[in-house]
């Protein structure tokens, strides 16, 4: 079957970090861009990250850049989030997902089922 | 900075009808456009890129149009379940953000 599974989320305390990862199965992520997208509880969807198929190239949304951290490693066919210094806008369910013709810049034909993050006190 | 507007917020539309919804940039992208669907506590998925494309498996009663500023995603149909909300994304560039904030069709 043909998916990604997202891991690591939870309920975290203000300032402090999480690491999400998104692994996949029944398909290659190694010569396709990745992404992560977040969405607030009852909001839309935010881009958050993305990373070229060989980690040469990152791009961050401006809200989580210098706290957030994506990487890859393609032997274990895995996406990572480091999240650092989480805040409670942070908060929110988040999707791993691939893109479409492999490009950095494409759109999002696979989808992880979301894993949610809590940051509060 | 590309800003994506989607219209309307919301599409009152009866089952069978067609129903067309509006994404707007802020500049040209070309056709650097993708459409999801996104049902309650599931992931979105993929319907249309490249503006007019239909990613697979998506039925062919969706249809997506436009160039440059203008995007048409079509529904020519309506099925009980495509009742949903839906985003435009353009890919163009991720700055400040690349989707739009949704439009929710529900049934009238």
């Amino acid at each position: 079957q043909v998916q990604l599974v997202e891991s690591g989320g939870g309920v975290v305390q203000p300032g402090r970090s999480l690491r999400l990862s998104c692994a996949a199965s029944g398909l290659t992520l190694t010569t396709y861009a990745m992404h992560w997208v977040r969405q607030a509880p009852g909001k839309g969807l935010e881009w958050v990250a993305t990373v070229s198929y060989d980690e040469s190239k990152k791009y961050y949304a401006d809200s989580v850049k210098g706290r957030f951290t994506i990487s890859r490693d393609n032997s274990k066919n895995t996406l990572y989030l480091q999240m650092n210094s989480l805040r409670a806008d942070d908060t929110a369910v988040y999707y791993c997902a691939r893109s479409v013709r492999g490009l950095i810049k494409d759109a999002f034909d696979i989808w992880g089922q979301g894993t949610m993050v809590t940051v509060s006190s | 900075e590309i800003v994506m507007t989607q219209s309307p917020a919301t599409l009152s539309v009866s089952p069978g009808e067609r129903a067309t919804l509006s994404c707007r940039a802020s500049q040209s992208i070309s056709n650097n456009l993708a459409w999801y669907q996104q049902k309650p506590g599931q992931a979105p998925r993929l319907l249309i890129y490249g503006a007019s494309t239909r990613a697979t498996g998506i039925p062919a009663r969706f249809s997506g149009s436009g160039s440059g500023t203008e995007f048409t995603l079509t529904i020519s149909s309506l099925q009980s379940e495509d009742f949903a909300v839906y985003y435009c994304q353009q890919f163009k560039s991720w700055f400040p953000d690349s989707f739009g904030q949704g439009t929710k069709l529900e049934i009238k």
